[in-house]
């Protein structure tokens, strides 16, 4: 069965760094999306991309986050100057044909900053 | 703002007994409603979903019952096993594809 895959599965840096986290997403879909999950709390909603182009972002998702497609196969969110607050599970998804709302979540990418 | 919440942080259930899981939402435009299930050090994992156009959905011993009029979503597993202990979250969507999830519940189920 075809399914999301990330990498690393856990980053650790120093406050200030840049970290990329990287997605594979399904092969065959067309809409992504970055959700984190802060230790102990709910899933939330960072940023939706298609078509190229982000869709949708969160108030969370400020000038220090940014996502890209670089090749056809994978997604990536990069975070410019980490900070301490950032420390969280990032979960990557992707999303098929448009009359289906089911997302495939990958395992996730446990980051921590230091 | 309208959020998706949970009203029992962790459920206990004996094995072999059916579980409820409940999960109230207050944004009225949602038009669909995802469960997920999440083991420890894994992503959301799809178990059922359900549009605000129907009431119930079955699956393979799973049922989504939703309630429009006062805003509730409830997931049931029938005849509950040691595999189905992890957390769950309910998700709504509104406009747009982003998913609006919930606080989670624990479910243990003991022997």
């Amino acid at each position: 069965e075809p399914e999301v895959t990330q990498t690393p599965s856990h980053q650790v840096t120093q406050m200030g760094q840049e970290v990329i986290l990287r997605c594979v997403p399904i092969s065959n879909h067309l809409y992504f999306y970055w959700y984190r999950q802060i230790l102990g709390q709910k899933v939330e909603f960072l940023v939706s991309f298609y078509n190229n182009e982000i869709s949708e972002k969160s108030e969370i998702f400020d000038d220090q986050f940014s996502v890209e497609r670089p090749d056809g196969s994978n997604f990536t969110l990069k975070i410019r100057s980490t900070k301490l607050e950032d420390s969280a599970m990032y979960f990557c998804a992707s999303k098929g044909a448009d009359n289906s709302y089911e997302q495939y979540f990958g395992p996730g990418t446990r980051l921590t900053v230091t | 703002g309208e959020s998706v919440g949970l009203h029992l942080p962790t459920l206990s259930v004996q094995e072999g007994d059916n579980s409820i899981i409940n999960c109230a939402y207050s944004n009225s435009a949602s038009d669909y409603f995802i469960w997920y299930k999440q083991e420890s050090g894994k992503g959301p994992q799809f178990i059922i979903d359900i549009r605000s156009n129907m009431d119930k959905r079955q699956g393979q011993r799973v049922t989504v019952l939703l309630n429009k009029t006062v805003k509730h979503l409830s997931l049931q597993i029938a005849a509950t096993q040691p595999g189905d202990s992890a957390v769950y979250f309910c998700a709504e969507k509104a406009a747009g594809n982003k998913l609006t999830f919930g606080g989670g519940t624990r479910v243990l189920v003991k022997p």
